[in-house]
């Protein structure tokens, strides 16, 4: 089983709302990580979490906080977006190590009115 | 830095075979990964290379070549549901993917 979950599918939310994202697998994987696409651009990482600690955060705003309550779970907290943070929001899993296969989640499409 | 290179956009006919290429300098090398991604949906596993030659996988095949730092994708027997943004990817540093833009492939009747 090579499956990521993640809810909700579709998210609609205004810039002073706070709403998370939430992405589960149960692979024993311990990599897990939170990715943003824009249309026609390839997925850009946000974060990384190994072990549950939280690994990389490549510059990401702290309107986005994440969260790893334990290892087959992953949060992404949003509060006080902009327009321009409209996207999808993939998690990923793999094994922890370099060359290992990231298996994605179906994604959250976000709309930030 | 990494740097993966594919071209943007290719037509081709069902039941045709076409060929998406892929060429990368990284610091390192730790395999290359091909994903397919149809409009709003995640990225899927495709193959990952590691040696240099052709891996076949069904319809699929995978090339690499290390040495010229070039990969490519050989969709055979296209089917309309192959109409998808390809995806090159290669692995550095711990837990990172550098992506190439990917390469829309549409498939006409």
């Amino acid at each position: 089983d090579t499956e990521v979950t993640q809810t909700p599918k579709h998210l609609v939310m205004g810039m002073t709302n706070k709403k998370s994202l939430k992405c589960e697998q149960h692979m024993g994987h311990r990599a897990m990580y939170w990715y943003k696409q824009k249309a026609k651009k390839p997925p850009e990482l946000m974060f990384v979490y190994s072990y549950e600690k939280l690994s990389i955060n490549e510059s990401v705003p702290s309107r986005f906080s994440p969260e790893c309550p334990n290892s087959s779970l992953l949060n992404l907290h949003l509060h006080a977006l902009q327009p321009e943070d409209s996207a999808l929001y993939l998690c990923a899993s793999s094994q922890e190590g370099v060359g290992e296969t990231q298996y994605f989640g179906p994604g959250t499409r976000l709309l930030v009115l | 830095g990494q740097n993966i290179d594919q071209p943007t956009e290719m037509t081709a006919t069902e039941g045709a075979i076409v060929q998406i290429n892929c060429t990368y300098q990284t610091s390192g090398f730790n395999g290359l990964f091909w994903y397919q991604q149809h409009a709003g949906e995640a990225p899927t596993f495709l193959s990952y290379n590691v040696l240099d030659g052709l891996e076949e996988k069904g319809r699929f095949s995978s090339f690499l070549s290390r040495s010229k730092g070039y990969s490519y994708l050989l969709l055979k027997e296209l089917q309309m549901k192959d109409s998808a943004s390809y995806l090159c990817a290669a692995p550095y540093g711990n837990n990172r993917l550098a992506f190439g833009k990917g390469n829309q492939v549409v498939v006409i009747p």
